[in-house]
């Protein structure tokens, strides 16, 4: 049972323009989520989180959005570089938990 | 310092083999995890410790057997594995357990 789903297994998109990555979920106790970039050959890297009283979060180039009532988040990059070229992880655990739940993982690549 | 150090990056073991993969960091970090990564999924958790004991345990075959000797060290050795354990093991720690984690670059193992 995949609890979370990252239904597009890639995207690809112009440099400047913006990259949209999501997520379902079907755990509706996970309140806290999470995005991992991982280039190859390197472990996941964290990018940005999210806990489930807030419905936007902000980190420069990147802001994930939460749709609590769809099971849906999203990850926007504006503008994307080819540096962000990479999987994107997305992930999900209860605050009280310790178990972080990924999916299966977006292949992103931003072309010059 | 705000590495996870993994060793060794590659190894190739036959199925009698006995190897061991180790992993520190220096943060001062009090979990430590091992995830299971194969081609094109997401990392499955495997173990995790807290406070050097081990708090987690999903249900992992007893050829791989964990041991945390200190707070800045994990090991998982490696016995008698089936060519199916091929796949990237990741090392990951967090402040306190459920916190944020950081991953190593993991070990690519193969098994002939």
């Amino acid at each position: 049972d995949q609890q979370v789903k990252q239904n597009s297994p890639s995207l690809s998109v112009q440099e400047g323009r913006i990259s949209i990555l999501n997520c379902d979920y079907t755990n509706s106790m996970f309140d806290y989520f999470l995005w991992y970039k991982k280039y190859p050959a390197e472990g996941p890297t964290f990018l940005i989180s999210i806990s489930s009283i807030k419905d936007k979060n902000e980190d420069g180039r990147f802001t994930v959005f939460l749709n609590k009532s769809a099971k849906h988040l999203s990850l926007h990059i504006v503008p994307s570089q080819p540096g962000d070229s990479a999987v994107y992880f997305c992930a999900a655990k209860k605050t009280s938990g310790s178990r972080l739940t990924f999916g299966e993982g977006t292949q992103l690549t931003v072309n010059p | 310092d705000t590495e996870v150090t993994q060793t060794p990056k590659h190894l190739v073991m036959g199925m009698t083999n006995k190897k061991s993969l180790k992993c520190e960091q220096h943060m001062g970090h009090r979990a430590m995890y091992w995830y299971k990564q194969k081609a094109k999924k997401p990392p499955e958790l495997m173990f995790v410790y807290s406070y050097e004991k081990l708090s987690i345990n999903e249900s992992v075959p007893s050829r791989f057997s964990p041991e945390c000797p200190n707070s800045s060290l994990l090991n998982l050795h490696l016995h008698a594995l089936q060519p199916e354990d091929s796949a990237l093991y990741l090392c990951a720690s967090s402040r306190l357990l459920g916190e944020k984690l950081f991953f190593g670059s993991g070990t690519q193992l193969s098994v002939l």
